[in-house]
């Protein structure tokens, strides 16, 4: 079953305007942590920002923000004023807290910034 | 720290040959795993390890060999490559609980002809 799904293979985004990323997720464990990654077309991972299962916030970095809504699974990553260096694949990842604590990975969004 | 190291960047090999891709970390992290990214795709997992000599499989482990004989080092062994095994891969790392982040090396390109 899939457990992660992102439902935006691409997006196009005007330069200093808002995005949401899309994420749902599926797991039956009570502690699990979500992450969103960014991918540039340099091709490294870089780690943007991170929500446990148990945060009553929402996490925030910068100009990145997560969009928990627990009762319906889904983790949304915003991007506020985008920058055209925003341009990248985007995965959103979980790590359940049962087993041996995986990270698996949706197929990723790749966003557009532009000018 | 160096963090997440990986070696080759680039690899060509023909179908039936074998090789290795080395993976190293030094920041003490218990968990490692190798991940392929094929184009377009998300990652898949398909080796992991949470602590030296303890080794398991992830979602494709069909053609590939790993061992953990110290913290540090988790190579992945190509046994008789094949072109499907084109791909991208990393190696990462993170302390063992599911609310630490992986880091990831930078990725080796390998091409199967």
């Amino acid at each position: 079953a899939q457990k992660i799904t992102q439902t935006q293979p691409g997006m196009f985004v005007q330069e200093k305007e808002a995005v949401t990323l899309d994420c749902t997720y599926d797991t039956s464990d009570q502690s699990y942590g979500l992450f969103w990654y960014k991918q540039p077309s340099s091709g490294e991972m870089i780690f943007l920002i991170y929500q446990g299962s148990y945060d009553e916030q929402n996490a925030t970095e910068g100009r990145y923000s997560l969009n928990f809504q627990k009762a319906r699974k889904s983790a949304n990553l915003v991007i506020s004023a985008s920058q055209l260096g925003d341009s990248a694949m985007y995965f959103c990842a979980m790590r359940e807290g049962g087993g041996a604590q995986k990270l698996v990975f949706g197929q990723g969004t790749r966003l557009t910034i532009n000018p | 720290n160096a963090g997440v190291t990986q070696t080759p960047k680039f690899q060509v090999l023909k179908t039936g040959q074998s090789m290795t891709l080395q993976c190293a970390q030094d920041m003490n992290h218990e968990y490692m795993s190798w991940y392929r990214q094929d184009p377009g795709m998300g990652l898949r997992l398909i080796h992991y390890s949470v602590g030296a000599g303890i080794t398991d499989q992830g979602e494709v482990p069909n053609g590939y060999n790993v061992s953990r004989s110290t913290t540090e080092d988790f190579p992945l062994r190509l046994l008789s490559a094949a072109p499907s095994q084109t791909s991208v891969y990393f190696c990462a790392s993170s302390f063992a609980t599911y609310h630490n982040e992986q880091f990831f090396g930078p990725g080796t390109r390998l091409t199967v002809l």
